[in-house]
């Protein structure tokens, strides 16, 4: 079993301030991570993704993520906010799937509602 | 653009009655999702679909029903909605990348606030 812990549940800042949303998962195989992030009365969007290769992991919006798997965390940053990054971000595992019969269930955690304010 | 289609986007109505939530995709994806999304909680998977004839139920339980009969639909029915079904339901659709990942591809939510 999986499980996702966003030890954040809001994260206030001001514009052009650096954030950090913090992420941690655990599950006894190998994953994948996601980060979504939700704009009011919209659907779930997807910012990056960690399959495999670089640690470190680009995304749209110029978000980035790290995963670490001896911490396994996979926190996103920005160096700069803006308003428009006001959101709710939702980390999420799945895991290593052999396709086929797996359907690559992914567990989220309950999410970080960012605030930028100005 | 949305590749993924949810119907209707907000909805009020009284107990008893029945709802069907639409959900299309134009993406030839074989595989569909229906989450379950209430504030301040984590996303639960209710049903999901490999494919034409296939359903199955997802890990939190739910009074809901689901139908796929063609590839791009896949339509959500409660029979007597509650008031306890308030909440957002999130439809998603995904293809297999090269690496294995099972990248899912969201809907907009159909909000449904049972009175």
């Amino acid at each position: 079993a999986q499980s996702v812990t966003q030890l954040d549940s809001q994260v206030p800042v001001f514009e052009e301030a650096p954030v950090e949303l913090r992420c941690n998962y655990s599950s006894s195989v190998s994953v994948y991570l996601f980060w979504y992030v939700q704009y009011p009365n919209q659907g779930l969007q997807l910012l990056l993704k960690y399959l495999s290769g670089s640690t470190l992991v680009k995304g749209i919006n110029g978000f980035e993520a790290e995963f670490n798997k001896s911490q396994t965390s996979f926190h996103l940053r920005k160096p700069s906010v803006h308003i428009s990054d006001t959101a709710e971000y939702f980390c999420a595992v799945s895991d290593h799937s052999a396709g086929g019969t797996s359907y690559g269930k992914l567990t989220f955690g309950q999410g970080t509602i960012l605030t930028v304010h100005p | 653009e949305a590749d993924i289609y949810q119907t209707p986007r907000y909805l009020v109505i009284g107990t008893g009655k029945k709802i069907t939530l639409e959900c299309s995709q134009t993406m030839g994806h074989d595989k569909m999702y229906w989450y379950q999304q209430d504030p301040g909680m984590e996303l639960h998977l209710i049903h999901y679909s490999y494919g034409v004839n296939s359903t199955e139920k997802g890990d939190l339980s739910s009074e809901s029903t689901v139908s796929r009969i063609r590839t791009e639909h896949f339509p959500l029915t409660l029979e007597s909605a509650r008031p306890s079904h308030t909440s957002q339901y999130l439809c998603a659709s995904s293809v297999w990348t090269i690496s294995g990942a099972n990248v899912l591809t969201f809907g907009a939510g159909s909000r449904l606030t049972v009175l």
